[in-house]
């Protein structure tokens, strides 16, 4: 059974650091293409980050330079390095699974996300 | 960026009503839209890939059509469990970008 299983969120002052760990089970994490997805509270989903099984990376721009996503193949697990955090980083942290079918691609498996406060 | 304009923001129905959310792409994404449904404090949920396909598990009572920048999703007899927010996303380009969201209430 594929499980994602997102821990590290909290409360955190502005300009702090924070890093997300998502767990993986029922597939391999380097074989896939791998997502970080955010929702501030009452709002819609965000886009925040990509990687790709070869380990290109991609960010959108409101965090490009302050996150990093990474994976540690021995641990099948994914990671969001986010720095200089500010207030408008608040949000749910979802861990997605980007599959590749052919010439389609959705989210297929989400983790349950995790909650991400930046706040004084 | 792509920017994907769903309508309505929001919809209240009643329980048996069809149901069409529909989503505008600002260019053409060549059919790689999907579409999510969303329950309070959980996860989105994959129900259409590629415009018109449905995931596996999905009732049929879900459908999707479209092509190029207009798209339409539709739920042929609303059911009490169909209660939730539905989101289109496009992934013909970076950054994935996906729609605001309609939020869908019963009457």
């Amino acid at each position: 059974e594929v499980q994602l299983v997102e821990s590290g969120g909290g409360l955190i002052q502005p300009g702090g650091s924070l890093r997300l760990s998502c767990a993986a089970s029922g597939f391999t994490v380097s074989y896939n293409y791998m997502s970080w997805v955010r929702q501030a509270p009452g709002k819609g989903l965000e886009w925040v980050s990509l990687i790709y099984p070869g380990g290109s990376t991609y960010y959108a721009d409101s965090v490009k330079g302050r996150f990093t996503i990474s994976r540690d193949n021995s641990k099948n697990t994914l990671y969001l390095q986010m720095n200089s955090l500010r207030a408008e980083d608040t949000a749910v942290y979802y861990c997605a699974r980007l599959f590749y079918g052919g010439n389609h691609r959705e989210y297929d498996y989400w983790g349950q996300g995790t909650l991400v406060t930046v706040s004084s | 960026d792509i920017q994907m304009t769903q309508s309505p923001s929001s919809l209240s129905a009643s329980v048996g009503d069809r149901v069409t959310i529909t989503c505008q792409a600002s260019q053409d994404i060549n059919n790689y839209l999907n579409w999510y449904q969303q329950k309070p404090g959980k996860a989105p949920k994959l129900l259409i890939y590629d415009a018109s396909n449905l995931e596996t598990g999905v009732p049929s009572r879900f459908s999707g059509s479209g092509s190029g920048t207009d798209f339409t999703f539709t739920i042929s007899s609303l059911q009490p469990e169909d209660i939730a927010t539905y989101y289109c996303q496009q992934y013909d380009n970076l950054p994935i970008t996906f729609g605001q969201g309609t939020r869908l209430e019963i009457k």
